[in-house]
This record gives structure tokens, sequence and C-alpha cells, in this order.
């Protein structure tokens, strides 16, 4: 079955900016989605098709995608970012949505 | 605005089964995926169950295939799973999440999640 790798945990200080990555094997062709669960919350949908943001979800938030890695951007990075964030695709060969493992956010 | 809650989750022994129900507000129910994704105590998210916005497809990871079912009530604007043989390893947050207009596959709205505990 198709995986995403994502790293366990990433720190950054505040107002820096946060890097978060996605890696799959052929991973170019699908479209990657990224999801901020802070918690005892439900997860949010924060960017969507690689690079799209939903609405009310602020610019400081983007998603790039060069060959097989995803990349989750967080500018000026503040406390309340800090969260568990996943990535997730559909893996339409296998029909079944997969999700990367998480990573946790912490500002330092 | 849109509003999806769960409810039918508690303790259950193993082996036996449970039905969660999703009901929806706020968006036209019938045009939209439906899905259902879980995440056990401390663990990252695991998607679960997909139908399709008119009923006609369903999908479910490996894990679950031939116990849970995935359905829909219109009628209702209620999405259901039906979660039988359960293990200890079923154990989770069970969320509903609702699907974009065009059936992509992504989570555009989640409700508050329903706790189940497959324990003798």
């Amino acid at each position: 079955s198709y995986v995403l790798t994502q790293p366990p945990s990433v720190s950054v200080a505040p107002g820096q900016t946060a890097t978060i990555t996605c890696g799959g094997n052929n991973r170019g062709s699908k479209s990657v989605n990224w999801y901020q669960q802070k918690p005892g919350q439900a997860p949010v949908l924060v960017v969507y098709d690689d690079g799209d943001r939903p609405s009310g979800i602020p610019e400081r938030f983007s998603g790039s995608n060069s060959g097989n890695t995803a990349t989750l951007t967080i500018n000026r990075v503040d406390a309340g970012d800090e969260a568990d964030y996943y990535c997730q695709v559909w893996d339409s060969p296998n029909s079944q949505v997969v999700f990367g493992g998480g990573t946790k956010l912490t500002v330092l | 605005q849109v509003q999806l809650v769960e409810s039918g989750g508690g303790v259950v022994q193993p082996g036996r089964s449970l039905r969660l129900s999703c009901e929806a507000s706020g968006f036209t129910f019938s045009s939209y995926g439906m899905h259902w994704v879980r995440q056990a105590p401390g663990k990252g998210l695991e998607w679960v169950a997909t139908m399709s916005y008119d009923g006609d497809n369903e999908y479910y990871a490996d894990s679950v295939k031939g116990r849970f079912t995935i359905s829909r009530d219109d009628s209702k604007k209620t999405v259901f799973l039906r979660l039988n043989s359960l293990r200890p390893e079923d154990t989770a947050v069970y969320y509903c999440a609702r699907d974009d207009y065009y059936g992509n596959s992504r989570f555009e709205y989640w409700g508050q999640g329903t706790l189940v505990t497959v324990s003798s």
C-alpha cells in the first residue's frame, strides 16, 4: 500500500518559519492536502491541492510540491500554531485515502 | 454553517457490533461524499471508509474491509458506520468528515468525533 512519510517532530522559534515535509514514491501525480490538529480537537484542513488555502486560513500557511516531496510552510510561527500536522492523498490505483504519520510542531 | 455531529460510540466487548451515526446540517447533504476517519489514543489519523455522494461507490481501508460498512440516508442527512466483529485495536475516536463538492477525497469539514472503546 502507498506510504506517506513525515518527520515525527519539528521545532521552531516564534517568528521563524516552519517547514514540514511529506514524502512518498511517485507522489508527483497525487495532490496533497494538509491538516492541523490541536490537542483534543478535530483536524482542520489548512492546505489543499498541494498549495491552495481554504477560506479563513491565514496566508502564513502555504504548500508546495516538488518531485516526491510535498512541503507545508508556516511563516511567522506563533504559539497558536503548535499542533500535529498531517498530509493526505487519494491513492487512486488502490482506491484508498492515505494519511502521513503526522508531525508534531513545537514552538520553542 | 456546516455541522457534523457523531453519535453511537461507547464501550463494547470484542466480537460485538456497534453502529455510529453522523448527522449533517448546513449544506445539501445529497451532493457530497462522506468519510469516516479514526484516531486511536495517542496515535495518528487513519482513514476508515468513504461513500460517494450518490451512494454508488464505497471504499474501505484494508484494516476494516469485510467488518465495517458505510451507508447513508439522504432523507435524514445522516451517514452511518456499522462496526462488526470489533477488536481491541478498533478502539479510537471516530470522526465523520465531508468531502469537497467535486469528490476529491479531501476532508473539508469534520465532526467532533465519538469514542469507541473495545474491551472485555
